[in-house]
């Protein structure tokens, strides 16, 4: 049972332009999320990350929508650059500081000059 | 400060063989968790130790197993390997838990033949 679920393996945007990077979950306990970039052959890196408690989080190119209504999150990145072009992971946890993270499958975003 | 590192980066072993991963955490982190990665199912959580304990297990068999030492480093072992097992092995630290910021190291690439 897929908790945290990324449905595009892939997406490609032309430099400059928004990157729109999906993510739902079924699990209703989850009350944070996180976004990781992973560059091959190197370790998934800290992009942002939202608490339920909020609805948007935004540090400088990069926000983050949660509506948890909806079980959903998004990660837009403007304007989206060459540089950013990586493996991009949603993960969710519940509160507490002790309960692991559930990680979707990813989504590979191109950014073509 | 030196960043999470993971030694070996490169491994090949035969099924049946075991193996063990070693994992150093950033200074001062006390909790290292484990994650599988493969193509077809992302990045799993295997278990996580923080002072020397195992706080949190994953969907995975008994024969994975780790432990953390008193300086927080940890290592995971896999027995009996299986060709399944072939997978980017991650390993990754923070200061208390999940909902810190986890810090990833560039993991070790296990290949089973």
């Amino acid at each position: 049972d897929q908790q945290v679920k990324q449905n595009s393996p892939s997406l490609s945007v032309q430099e400059g332009r928004i990157s729109i990077l999906n993510c739902d979950y079924t699990n209703s306990m989850f009350d944070y999320f996180l976004w990781y970039k992973k560059y091959p052959a190197e370790g998934p890196t800290f992009l942002i990350s939202i608490s339920s408690i909020k609805d948007k989080n935004e540090d400088g190119r990069f926000t983050v929508f949660l509506n948890k209504s909806a079980k959903h999150l998004s990660l837009h990145i403007v304007p989206s650059q060459p540089g950013d072009s990586a493996v991009y992971f949603c993960a969710a946890s519940t509160q507490g500081g002790s309960e692991k993270l559930v990680f979707g499958k990813g989504t590979k975003l191109t950014v073509n000059p | 400060k030196a960043g999470v590192t993971q030694t070996p980066r490169y491994l090949i072993k035969t099924r049946g063989q075991q193996v063990t991963l070693s994992c150093s955490p950033i200074s001062g982190h006390r909790s290292v968790s484990w994650y599988q990665q493969t193509p077809g199912q992302g990045l799993q959580f295997l278990f996580e130790y923080f002072s020397e304990t195992q706080r949190n297990k994953g969907n995975f068999p008994g024969r994975f197993s780790g432990r953390q030492f008193s300086n927080s480093r940890s290592e995971m072992n896999v027995s009996t390997l299986e060709l399944g097992d072939s997978a980017l092995y991650l390993c990754a630290s923070s200061l208390e838990g999940a909902t810190d910021t986890q810090y990833f190291g560039p993991g070790t690439r296990l290949t089973v033949l």
